[in-house]
């Protein structure tokens, strides 16, 4: 079973268009993230959610708007895409508690915006 | 300001030589540090981490770091590379703090490739 499910793996777009990529975990961790890597591999958080209640938001444009409806899943949707939105995203989760690790990514959904 | 710097933007190696990555990091405060791998189209997988104790962190695949506090430094080594350890290695700081967040930081990366 994939511990960090991300769909879909692949995303090609248009400008202007709205987007959701969705994330589900089934290792009963309580935080969820999102990660952005761009074309040069460089991994920036965007948003981090702990039992649904938004922790972490990073200076990511208004366009950005995650969405926890439950502890075990975590969506972005994105608005009004733009060509410097083209990148890889990751999903991930962890253990709050960090003395039992756990902070496991998922395989990514590329985007890219034409 | 919380940062994080890989020394070695490519590293090309043959089999069997030894490798050490440098990493250093800039965070106030305590920090749990780790080192991660992806290989070519593949998601971020844990080759080791540190959150306290021993500064010498053995992890998988024959992989191990050393903290060095005075330093600020995760320098990752092998003593053998193999041809299947071709790929990108990610040093990452988070802060140990609870609420914290549990934000990751990380470097540039290194892109390691090994030469059968």
């Amino acid at each position: 079973d994939t511990a960090v499910s991300q769909t879909p793996k692949y995303l090609v777009t248009q400008m202007g268009n709205d987007k959701s990529i969705k994330c589900e975990q089934n290792l009963g961790h309580d935080t969820m993230y999102w990660y952005k890597q761009d074309s040069k591999k460089f991994l920036k958080i965007m948003f981090s959610y702990n039992n649904k209640e938004l922790i972490i938001n990073e200076t990511v444009p208004n366009r950005f708007s995650p969405k926890s409806p439950d502890k075990a899943h975590l969506n972005l949707h994105i608005n009004s895409l733009e060509l410097g939105d083209s990148a890889v995203y990751f999903c991930a989760s962890s253990q709050a508690d960090r003395t039992n690790y756990g902070y496991t990514f998922g395989s990514g959904t590329r985007l890219t915006v034409v | 300001a919380q940062s994080v710097s890989q020394h070695n933007h490519h590293v090309i190696l043959s089999e069997a030589a030894s490798l050490e990555l440098g990493c250093n990091y800039s965070y106030g405060g305590t920090v749990n540090l780790f080192w991660y791998v992806q290989y070519p189209g593949q998601h971020l997988q844990l080759l080791l981490k540190y959150f306290s104790g021993d500064p010498l962190v053995k992890g998988i695949k024959g992989f191990e770091a050393e903290f060095i506090k005075s330093k600020f430094s995760f320098n990752l080594r092998k003593p053998s590379v193999q041809w299947s350890d071709t790929a990108e290695y990610f040093c990452a700081v988070m802060g140990a703090l609870y609420n914290q967040g549990g934000k990751l930081i990380f470097g540039q990366g290194t892109e390691l490739s090994v030469k059968p």
